[in-house]
């Protein structure tokens, strides 16, 4: 079975600072991931992925993400972050071994950047 | 472009009452996903459609049922809602079900039962 977890609930970041928004998952074989963005009253909005090759994926908005396999990690990052940034992140995992596995979504970090 | 369009946006039921919540794309995709989305435990499949004419159960199905009336529309039906399915709920697309593109997320339905 495949899972991801978020283990931050929330991550308050000054603007202009770096933030990073904390993912990892669990697979039995190669994973899919993506981050994905929610705004207050919206539905969710694809920021990126990782397929396979560079471990260091570029998105929307300026943000990025590192694949780290040894320690099961995709952490999403960003170098200075924004206020418009403020909104809830989702990390997701596909396992893509043996058939047919679903998207499974981390339970989400409400992201604060503070002006 | 529309993308993934959800009606309604909101609603309130009584227990007991039915309800059909409608989603359609325009984005030619093969793949749809129906979600309720909770505080604290992200988004839980209820029912998803591989394709048109083909529908399987997710993690969350009981109390609901689906119809994939064409390859553009996806419904969500609720026979006898529970205080327990009041949620938002969320439709989303993908080009097939196992490719490595993102799904395509509604805007949602708030959900009240009372």
């Amino acid at each position: 079975a495949q899972s991801v977890a978020q283990p931050e609930d929330q991550v308050n970041v000054a603007e202009g600072n770096p933030l990073t928004v904390k993912c990892t998952y669990s697979v039995s074989g190669n994973p899919y991931l993506f981050w994905y963005v929610q705004y207050p009253n919206r539905g969710l909005q694809f920021l990126l992925k990782y397929i396979t090759g560079d471990n260091l994926v570029k998105g929307s908005y300026g943000f990025e993400a590192e694949f780290n396999k040894s320690q099961t990690s995709f952490h999403l990052k960003k170098p200075s972050a924004l206020v418009s940034d403020s909104a809830l992140y989702f990390c997701a995992v596909r396992d893509m071994s043996g058939g047919y596995q679903k998207v499974t979504f981390g339970t989400g970090t409400k992201l604060q950047v503070i002006p | 472009n529309a993308g993934v369009t959800q009606t309604p946006k909101f609603q309130v039921l009584k227990t007991g009452q039915s309800m059909t919540l409608q989603c359609a794309q325009d984005m030619n995709h093969n793949s749809m996903y129906w979600y309720r989305q909770d505080p604290g435990m992200g988004l839980r499949l209820i029912y998803y459609s591989a394709s048109e004419g083909t529908t399987d159960k997710g993690e969350v199905p009981n109390g609901y049922n689906v119809s994939r009336l064409n390859k553009r529309e996806f419904s969500l039906r609720l026979e006898s809602a529970a205080p327990s399915q009041t949620s938002v709920y969320f439709c989303a697309s993908s080009l097939r079900q196992d490719s490595n593109q993102p799904q395509h997320f509604g805007d949602g339905t708030r959900l009240s039962i009372l």
